[in-house]
């Protein structure tokens, strides 16, 4: 069965500075990708998605990278601000269905 | 969340008994979705439809049953609950065009508790 998942569980960046969240896929017929934010008490939020015949894509203070050779998404974050924290799900997909992981709990200390 | 609407939002039940939640969506999108959201699990996929009286079942579907008599509503019954069920249920709609699919938008959660 599919199989995503996050490296890191949880990670404390300082107000201002970039945050890097990594996701691992273990479906190399994935052909999109997103990331969502959950904050608490609400439903996950799309926050950018990429197509596998992509490697790079940059949305407002959003980056996501997509390395399909070794099946590997990351999503970075410039200059994390206090709002940004929440937990961050990647997704992958072959047709209408998503696999999610776990989550990265993404704590911003001012 | 714009266009997805759940209810209720929070319910205690008691072992046994039949709880059913209602998913609603006012964009017209094919796609429904269920799933629960359990600590170190992830979303897991417990049914689905891909239009009006057609669904199948996801993962963790045992215990569940789902009805989509229209378009717009997207049912989930617990037949008889156990504690097991737990969980924050999230419905989700997605559309594709073209053959090409489209990311979900979630509603806001169920949190539902069988004591």
């Amino acid at each position: 069965g599919e199989s995503v998942g996050l490296h890191l569980p949880t990670l404390s960046v300082q107000e201002g500075d970039n945050s890097i969240i990594n996701c691992a896929y273990s479906n190399s017929a994935s052909d999109y990708f997103i990331w969502y934010k959950q904050e608490s008490g609400k439903g996950p939020q799309f926050i950018i998605d990429i197509r596998s015949n992509m490697d790079k894509r940059q949305g407002q203070r959003v980056t996501v990278l997509l390395n399909k050779t070794v099946k590997h998404l990351s999503l970075q974050i410039a200059a994390t601000q206090p709002g940004d924290s929440a937990v961050y799900f990647c997704a992958d997909s072959t047709g209408n269905q998503f696999y999610f992981g776990t989550g990265t709990s993404l704590t911003v200390i001012p | 969340d714009a266009g997805i609407t759940q209810s209720p939002r929070h319910k205690v039940t008691e072992t046994g008994t039949p709880v059913t939640l209602r998913c609603h969506q006012t964009e017209n999108h094919r796609y429904m979705y269920w799933y629960r959201q359990d600590p170190g699990h992830g979303l897991r996929l417990i049914h689905y439809s891909y239009g009006v009286k057609d669904t199948d079942k996801g993962e963790v579907s045992d215990g569940y049953s789902v009805s989509r008599s229209k378009t717009e509503d997207f049912l989930l019954t617990l037949e008889s609950a156990t504690s097991s069920q737990t969980s924050v249920y999230f419905c989700a709609i997605s559309e594709s065009q073209g053959g090409i699919n489209y990311g979900y938008t979630f509603g806001s959660g169920t949190r539902l508790t069988v004591v």
